[in-house]
This record gives C-alpha cells, sequence and structure tokens, in this order.
C-alpha cells in the first residue's frame, strides 16, 4: 500500500510556465520529501520539509506542508524541458520508512 | 563519487526461472535498501540492511525471494521461480547514518525485469 497520493496525476505544461502539484497523506509524519524520476538520471531527491516546517525554498522548487490537512504541495517555477519527471511524494515514518506515492507525470513542452 | 551501481539493467526470462539482480552502495553507506517499482507506481520497499543485517524484511514475499549482504557491502535480490507478476524495475539505494529520522536515499538505475 502506498501512503501518499499526488494530484494529479498527470500534467503537461508548457516551457515557462509554473507547476504545481498536491499530494495528500493518511498517516503522522516525521518529514515529507519530493523526488524526482526520469529516464535519464533515475529516481533523485529533490527537497525535504520537516514535519515542524510549513515552507521551504530550493531554487525553483517551492514546497509546502500542512500537517493538520494532511497534505504538501510542490511548486515547480518557471518550468524547463529537463522538468519533464515523474515527481513522487515521499514521506518518511518515525522508523525512517520511506513510502511514495504513485507520483505525477509532468510533461514540458518547449 | 561513484553513485549505487546495480547490474543487469535489464533482464528477461521466462517463467519459473531464477533470476538474480546485484548491488553495490555508495562507498560508506551503511544502509541498503531494496525496491520494487511496477509500471506506474510508486517504489515499495522489499527489504533494508543496516550493515549486514536485514532489519525490515516485512514487505518481501518470502516464499520465492531471497536477499543477502554479506561482509556489509554488496548485496544480492534474488527470485526463484519468477512469475509474470515480477515483473517490474527493482532499484536499490543506499544512505549512511544520520542522527535523527532523515538520511537521503541514493538509489541506483534499477534492473528492469521481464518475466515471459
Amino acid at each position: 500500500s502506498q501512503q501518499g497520493e499526488e494530484d494529479p496525476q498527470a500534467l503537461s505544461i508548457q516551457e515557462g510556465e509554473n507547476a504545481t502539484m498536491n499530494c495528500s497523506y493518511k498517516t503522522s509524519i516525521n518529514n515529507l520529501q519530493w523526488y524526482r524520476q526520469n529516464s535519464g538520471r533515475g529516481l533523485v531527491h529533490l527537497i525535504l520539509i520537516r514535519s515542524n516546517e510549513r515552507e521551504k525554498h530550493s531554487g525553483r522548487l517551492r514546497v509546502t506542508l500542512d500537517t493538520s490537512k494532511k497534505s504538501s504541495s510542490l511548486l515547480i517555477t518557471a518550468s524547463r524541458a529537463a522538468d519533464t519527471a515523474s515527481y513522487f511524494c515521499v514521506t518518511t515514518d518515525s522508523w525512517g520508512k520511506l513510502q511514495f506515492g504513485a507520483g505525477t507525470q509532468v510533461v514540458v513542452t518547449p | 563519487e561513484a553513485g549505487v551501481v546495480q547490474s543487469p539493467r535489464y533482464k528477461i526470462i521466462e517463467k519459473k526461472q531464477p533470476v538474480a539482480f546485484w548491488c553495490n552502495p555508495i562507498s560508506g553507506h551503511n544502509t541498503l535498501y531494496w525496491y520494487r517499482q511496477n509500471l506506474g507506481q510508486g517504489p515499495e520497499l522489499l527489504i533494508r540492511y543496516e550493515n549486514e543485517e536485514a532489519v525490515d524484511d516485512s514487505q518481501l514475499p518470502k516464499d520465492r525471494f531471497s536477499a543477502e549482504r554479506l561482509k556489509g557491502v554488496d548485496s544480492t535480490l534474488k527470485i526463484q521461480p519468477a512469475e509474470l507478476g515480477d515483473s517490474a524495475v527493482y532499484l536499490c539505494a543506499s544512505s549512511s547514518r544520520a542522527e535523527g529520522s532523515y538520511n537521503e536515499q541514493f538509489f541506483g538505475p534499477g534492473t528492469r525485469l521481464t518475466v515471459l
């Protein structure tokens, strides 16, 4: 079973536009991470937000976390063709176990 | 620094045949993970090792899957016999021990298994 559920399942945008995807999860977490997976670089860690944080930035990425609603969002600003990938919301429980959602497939067209 | 190495990258076998996957983690990483990723899904943990000890194998189908991590470095995941439903990408990841519950996992490129 998977902990997180991403929404939407797929997203198609043009270069320069922003991409927003959301994640909902079920149980309490220590932190939440977002990973990216594409055919070129495999599965790569993007950003982590701890349960006591509400927002975090890293380059063109902005992540929010609302523990009361058990939800998170990932915003990619000024998207590029190289951002084409699947994005996974990943929760970590108190044992350090990662649980992946099903992912959002993002396609950025030039 | 070399990343997580996996081999083979691709494997096609007939059902009921055995298959083995090999993983070499990043040097110095004491924790090693095996995941299975079905098409259109996120990875699901099969087993986690702390050095040579399997500390979480609750999701490993023990009737046909086995894993080992001798000497606490390289690891092998085996399926015997393989079934059609085992077709998936098998990912290996490693991480170093860190304080608290966060330790970034670094993933290998995976082995894509096709069972015919």
